[in-house]
This record gives C-alpha cells, sequence and structure tokens, in this order.
C-alpha cells in the first residue's frame, strides 16, 4: 500500500513571495505518478501539476513547479509570486501506473496555504 | 462542458435514513470515481467505474452503501441506514481513456450531515 505525507498542516505566504509544500510518500511500485491538486474554499479539487516517476525532469506549469527527488521519495510543490487566488487547501497524490487497476489517488493530509497581503 | 455535477450538494439526514447522491460525469469520460473526504483529511478511495463495470470497491465502502452506473453515464451512491460516522463529503470524479495517469476531475462534492 501507499503512502503520502504531508507535514505541514498550515503555512501563510506574503503576496508575491514564494513558498514550498512538502510532500513524501512511500511505496514500493517503481512506475506511478505524483499530483498536486488545489482545493480553494468553493472545494472543486483542481489539479496544478503532474510528475510521471519515470521522467526526471521537474514538471513546471507557469508559478507552479515542483522538486522531485525520486531516491528520497519527496515531491515538494514551489508556488513562486504568490496570489490571493493561491489561497486553497493542496494536497499531494500518487497514482500507481498499471494499466490493470483503477487509477485511483492516494491524497495526503493536505496543507492550507493562506496568501496574505 | 460544465465539468462533474454532483446533486444534492448538502444534505442533512436523521440517523437510520437513506441517502443518495447523484454524480454526473464530463461527457464521454468512461471513468468514474467516488471518494470520501472528511474534516482535516484528503480525500479516500471508495469505488471506480469502468463505463457501467463498478471494477473496484475499498474496503471502506460498507454493505450499507451501494454505488450504480447503469448506463455508463451518471452515477449513484445510495447509503442505507445512515449512521453519525457516514458524515463526509462525498466526491465525485472522472477520466477518460485508459491510459493510467490520466487527469481525474472532481466535482464540488457532497456534503452529507447526519444528525
Amino acid at each position: 500500500a501507499q503512502t503520502v505525507t504531508q507535514s505541514q498542516p498550515e503555512m501563510s505566504v506574503q503576496e508575491a513571495e514564494t513558498v514550498t509544500l512538502s510532500c513524501t510518500y512511500d511505496t514500493s511500485e517503481s512506475n506511478y505518478y505524483l499530483f498536486w491538486y488545489k482545493q480553494p474554499p468553493s472545494r472543486q479539487m483542481i489539479l496544478v501539476i503532474r510528475q510521471e516517476a519515470y521522467k526526471q525532469q521537474n514538471a513546471t506549469e507557469n508559478r507552479f513547479s515542483v522538486n522531485f527527488q525520486k531516491a528520497a521519495k519527496s515531491f515538494s510543490l514551489k508556488i513562486s509570486d504568490s496570489q490571493l487566488g493561491d489561497t486553497a487547501m493542496y494536497f499531494c497524490a500518487f497514482m500507481k501506473r498499471d494499466t490493470g487497476t483503477a487509477s485511483k489517488l492516494t491524497f495526503g493530509t493536505g496543507t492550507r496555504l493562506q496568501v496574505t497581503l | 462542458d460544465t465539468g462533474v455535477s454532483q446533486d444534492p450538494r448538502h444534505k442533512i439526514t436523521k440517523r437510520g435514513q437513506n441517502v443518495t447522491f447523484r454524480c454526473d460525469p464530463i461527457s464521454e469520460h468512461n471513468r468514474l470515481y467516488w471518494y470520501r473526504q472528511t474534516l482535516g483529511q484528503g480525500p479516500e478511495f471508495l469505488t471506480y467505474f469502468q463505463n457501467e463495470a463498478q471494477l473496484e470497491k475499498s474496503r471502506l465502502l460498507s454493505d450499507r452503501f451501494s454505488a450504480e452506473r447503469p448506463k455508463g453515464s451518471f452515477s449513484t451512491l445510495e447509503i442505507q441506514r445512515t449512521e453519525q460516522g457516514d458524515s463526509a463529503m462525498y466526491l465525485c470524479a472522472s477520466s477518460e481513456g485508459q491510459v493510467p495517469g490520466n487527469t481525474i476531475y472532481f466535482g464540488e462534492g457532497s456534503w452529507l450531515t447526519v444528525v
């Protein structure tokens, strides 16, 4: 079974600053995906960024980037130039890369990010 | 396409009553998922459909829970004889294709409060 750990329940960052959210995971799988999802106060979960474990290059999506350390099983999210609209709960999630099973996500407990003026 | 929609958004029910939630996935998404999320926790997988076939159920899905997707389009999640521990948000999600890692799109969830 896979586990995902987010050790920062809450974080705060000032607008325009940079913040890094931490995530570690445990798995015996060699092929998998990692995701960061954002859940704003309206509660709809939105995909922020995805990383394929077999790719060494860290994924980036505009102001969002990850630091993927496969050996350390670490997958942190960096948000640059933080905006008020980034205020949300952020979940790290794991998915096995296996066509024979459901593409189900295993989530961490989340980090609540507050962006302040 | 307006995304994954869920109904009702909020439901308050008395212990012992039955409740049913409906999910309409994104058109032509053949995979549909149900998750449960309690306060302060991440979503937990409940069950998964590939078209109309229910292919996997979590141990979290007790006998009081049943999910259907009769025509491979919308899905319903029914909880019979509700208990206070069932209070949670029930999230529906969908994705397309057979390729693992495809983006999973979530609905806004259905909040259940059992009193």
